[in-house]
């Protein structure tokens, strides 16, 4: 199975901050990457598909970067909506399998 | 727009199937834009990728619980459902039922989830 890391797991920011997540694959999986939003108790949120384009309707200050292994999403001015846990997912093999998340708590 | 809801018992016993149904509203399961798609989540935990299934009733699922899991797909009641047998508490999760677009390689509708626990 294609291994995802996520580094920090927890990240700690005020409103306005800019947050940088990053997401780590075990080997090359192209840029079959995707980001989600998950806030608690509700069901996670497709931001982010192909490493880097923006799903419909997700505000232009979520970005997407990377290819092959590294991964990175940044957040700029973080906003009081966005305090949340986002999840990388690779789809470039069988299983699909997601990274252990990264918590954005409010500073 | 098109919604998901997932539905089934809540509370299963140790070593019995865990039964669950997924219908679609406001589109239509059959189009080859997308695969459906179950997700799991442990308490407390990360996302675990379960399987999905294509309208034709073609199957791709996680190797780890290929033995024990069944899914299919029934066109005329728009539904998708998802057996998996033999449980036990590390089953305990919530259950999701999502929209995978096949163009995106990601989940773009998602159902509420519904809460599983494995317990006699």
């Amino acid at each position: 199975d294609v291994q995802m890391t996520q580094s920090p797991s927890s990240v700690s920011a005020s409103v306005g901050d800019r947050v940088t997540i990053t997401c780590r694959a075990s080997q090359g999986i192209a840029r079959y990457l995707a980001w989600y939003q998950q806030r608690p108790g509700k069901a996670p949120r497709f931001l982010i598909s192909a490493a880097s384009s923006l799903q419909g309707g997700v505000p232009s200050r979520f970005s997407g970067s990377g290819s092959g292994t590294d991964f990175t999403l940044t957040i700029t001015s973080l906003q009081p909506e966005d305090f949340a846990t986002y999840y990388c997912q690779q789809a470039n093999r069988f299983p699909i399998t997601f990274g252990p998340g990264t918590k954005v708590e409010i500073k | 727009q098109v919604q998901l809801q997932e539905s089934g018992p809540g509370l299963v016993k140790p070593s019995q199937t865990l039964s669950l149904t997924c219908t679609v509203s406001g589109g239509s399961i059959s189009n080859d834009s997308y695969y459906w798609t179950w997700v799991r989540q442990h308490p407390g935990k990360g996302l675990e990728w379960i399987g999905y299934i294509y309208y034709s009733g073609a199957t791709f699922d996680n190797p780890s619980l290929k033995s024990r899991l069944t899914m299919s797909v029934d066109t005329s009641k728009n539904q998708i459902s998802l057996n998996l047998g033999s449980v036990n508490a590390a089953d305990t999760a919530v259950y999701y039922c999502a929209r995978w677009v096949r163009r995106d390689y990601g989940m773009d509708v998602w159902g509420r989830g519904t809460t599983v626990t494995v317990s006699s």
